[in-house]
């Protein structure tokens, strides 16, 4: 069973220009979260999908905008880019129906690695 | 693979030895808390959970104590090993839907020497 996959693994772009990422994610898992990580810190939360909807959002702008497929794999869409952008964004995923080891436990993906120069 | 923290705090130990890394999360209304390590070039990996209606929770080799009063999470390693070397997170959430999202606090960066 394949855990969460994301592409691509890293991706470097220019100030202004516009990225999308991908995340598909584990086996049975409904929800799609994405969280961005600057070097040096915690991962924080961007939004959340399920049932192809935003439900959750954190602080961040409207230039983060996303989407989720019926198959529930995800996008990430960031435009307008700036240098504070360059971070690595994780995308995890989770379901409260799955099961597992503990309730609400969210499978984080390797993460795709942007770079804004 | 890239480092995931270049400035967190860091905390060396040798080999064999406990290792305790801690934690103050920040909302008195989080219920559920995890740990995550996170190795060089990966995505966080669950390694404990403890619900807030207990102090204590332990797994193989790991032990996780939660005090309430301060908002204090710490994360007790027994018998440090090298592959333990990581970044270690902590997370806070709330359990009542299920989806929610958490909130990571800043991390530490075990070492562990041979």
């Amino acid at each position: 069973d394949a855990g969460v996959t994301q592409s691509p693994t890293h991706l470097i772009k220019t100030r202004g220009q516009q990225v999308t990422l991908r995340c598909s994610p584990k086996s049975g898992h409904d929800t799609v979260s994405w969280y961005q990580q600057a070097l040096g810190q915690g991962p924080q939360f961007i939004f959340q999908y399920y049932e192809e909807e935003e439900r959750q959002r954190g602080n961040f702008p409207d230039r983060f905008s996303g989407h989720q497929f019926p198959n529930y794999s995800s996008e990430l869409n960031v435009n307008a880019l700036l240098l504070g952008d360059s971070a690595l964004y994780l995308c995890a995923s989770s379901s409260p129906l799955a099961g597992g080891s503990s309730y609400n436990e969210q499978f984080f993906g390797p993460g795709t690695r942007l770079t804004v120069l | 693979g890239e480092s995931v923290g270049l400035h967190l705090p860091t905390l060396s130990v040798q080999e064999g030895d406990n290792s305790i890394i801690n934690c103050a999360y920040s909302n008195s209304a989080s219920d559920y808390f995890i740990w995550y390590k996170q190795e060089s070039g990966k995505g966080p990996q669950f390694i404990i959970d403890i619900r807030s209606n207990m102090d204590k929770r332990q797994g193989q080799r790991v032990t996780v104590l939660l005090n309430k009063t301060v908002k204090h999470l710490s994360l007790q390693i027994a018998a440090t090993q090298p592959g333990d070397s990581a970044v270690y997170f902590c997370a806070e959430t709330l359990m009542d839907t299920g989806r929610r999202a958490l909130t990571f606090g800043s991390g530490t960066r075990l070492q562990v020497q041979p």
